[in-house]
């Protein structure tokens, strides 16, 4: 099984701050089956990117995701008020599996 | 537009069954494999199990296998989860998902139900 592991656990920023959220596999992904994931509470995950890099429909173009192999990276440029949450990353390339989550937290 | 509604959760004692279903309206259903995915308090999301769009390919996560059982009716556009033999650490919102292909491993997931809660306990 890959495993995830995300970093930090948890992020404290201010609104209009970058982010950079990182995840990294335990094995090399394939093909760059990553996705990411926005979550906020008492909501179900909403995809934010696919394929490392692609973003999924209606996704704000603050929103990038990088990376290949083992180590991957969701950035968001210029954070907003209503993107304070947890980001979840999952591999989709060998099964399914998900990171424990990093909390995006105001400042 | 796409919506995912499952139900079926509730209160089920340690070793007895429990089936889920899920409801699936604003998208060509048999267009899709779907899975399910469930968060423990506490816990990361988990992958359950996944069904392609014909049913020709399931899969299960480890901690499932022989125990529960996936299954869809295209017809219907419906999505199940016959729960066998549970256990106090399956207890977990459970969602249903769509995948973004037809098919599983390929793709990963885009849309996701708002869930339904399972509590094993005695």
């Amino acid at each position: 099984e890959i495993v995830l592991t995300q970093s930090p656990d948890t992020l404290s920023l201010s609104p209009g701050e970058r982010a950079t959220l990182s995840c990294r596999a335990s094995r090399s992904i394939s093909s760059s089956y990553l996705a990411w994931y926005q979550q906020k509470p008492g909501q179900a995950p909403r995809l934010l990117i696919y394929g490392a890099s692609s973003r999924t429909t209606g996704i704000p173009d603050r929103f990038s995701g990088s990376g290949s192999g083992t180590d991957f990276t969701l950035t968001i440029s210029k954070l907003e008020p209503e993107d304070f949450a947890v980001y979840y990353c999952q591999q989709y390339g060998s099964s399914y599996t998900f990171g424990q989550g990093t909390k995006l937290e105001i400042k | 537009e796409v919506q995912l509604v499952a139900s079926g959760g509730g209160l089920v004692q340690p070793a007895r069954s429990l089936t889920l279903s899920c409801a699936a309206s604003g998208f060509t259903f048999d267009d899709f494999a779907m899975h399910w995915v469930r968060q423990a308090p506490g816990r990361r999301l988990q992958w359950v199990s996944g069904i392609s769009w014909n049913s020709g390919v399931i899969g299960y996560a480890d901690s499932v296998k022989g125990r529960f059982t996936i299954s869809r009716d295209n017809a219907k556009n419906s999505l199940y989860l016959q729960m066998n033999s549970v256990r106090a650490e399956d207890t977990a919102l459970y969602y249903c998902v769509r995948d973004r292909g037809a098919v599983l491993y390929f793709y990963g997931m885009d849309v996701w139900g708002q869930g339904t809660t399972v509590t094993v306990s005695s």
